[in-house]
């Protein structure tokens, strides 16, 4: 069964903290592994990862995909406030998408 | 500016009522997709379409039916036999070629009466 698993669940940090999301894959026909980010109900696309151990920056936020382990990291330096939101991974294969639950952040001033 | 439109943002159902929300989408994709979100859990396929007037139920189509006769248009009806349809639902298209990434709708939340 292909399933994608994030971790932790949920994340409360301080404003100017580093932190890092987790996500493992088990995706058959895997093409591709997707970052959204879900601040107020729509979902907008961070990062799409398709080859291994080649880092994707924007800004503060970065991202790579391990596909041997099959495992992906999002790093996100000196968060802000504006940060916070529900991080969402996503696993591709082409027509299908397969998303984890998601790991909340939440940032304190 | 192009873009998939949800509507509306709120709706609700009452027992035994069938409802139908929007999804329209400018960026001429091919492929569109509804999800279901509920809290704590990831977002579940109901149906995607990948070409007009053809359609396949994903991993929770029990209690729903969707249509599509219009590239730009991919509505899902929420039927009286969807006993739990109170969620968020999420419309999604994506580009031609399948590396192609998802663009989101800002979302439909259903509830019940």
């Amino acid at each position: 069964e292909d399933k994608v698993v994030q971790s932790p669940l949920s994340l409360v940090v301080h404003e100017g903290d580093t932190v890092t999301l987790n996500c493992s894959y088990e995706v058959t026909n895997f093409r591709s592994l997707l970052w959204y980010k879900q601040e107020k109900k729509a979902p907008t696309f961070l990062f799409m990862l398709t080859s291994s151990g080649i880092e994707k920056k924007s800004g503060r936020l970065s991202s790579i995909l391990d596909k041997k382990e099959l495992f992906s990291i999002l790093n996100i330096t000196a968060t802000q406030t504006g940060d916070s939101a529900i991080y969402l991974c996503v696993g591709n294969t082409g027509n299908q998408f397969y998303f984890g639950t998601g790991t909340s952040l939440t940032v304190i001033p | 500016d192009g873009g998939i439109t949800q509507s509306p943002k709120y709706l609700f159902r009452k027992e035994g009522q069938n409802v139908t929300l929007s999804c329209e989408q400018n960026l001429n994709h091919d492929a569109m997709y509804w999800y279901r979100q509920d809290p704590g859990q990831g977002l579940r396929l109901i149906y995607y379409s990948q070409i007009v007037n053809d359609f396949q139920k994903g991993d929770i189509a029990e209690g729903y039916s969707v249509s599509r006769e219009k590239k730009e248009s991919f509505p899902l009806t929420v039927t009286s036999a969807q006993k739990n349809p109170t969620a968020f639902y999420l419309c999604a298209s994506r580009g031609r070629g399948p590396g192609e990434k998802l663009f989101f709708g800002s979302g439909t939340q259903l509830s019940v009466l």
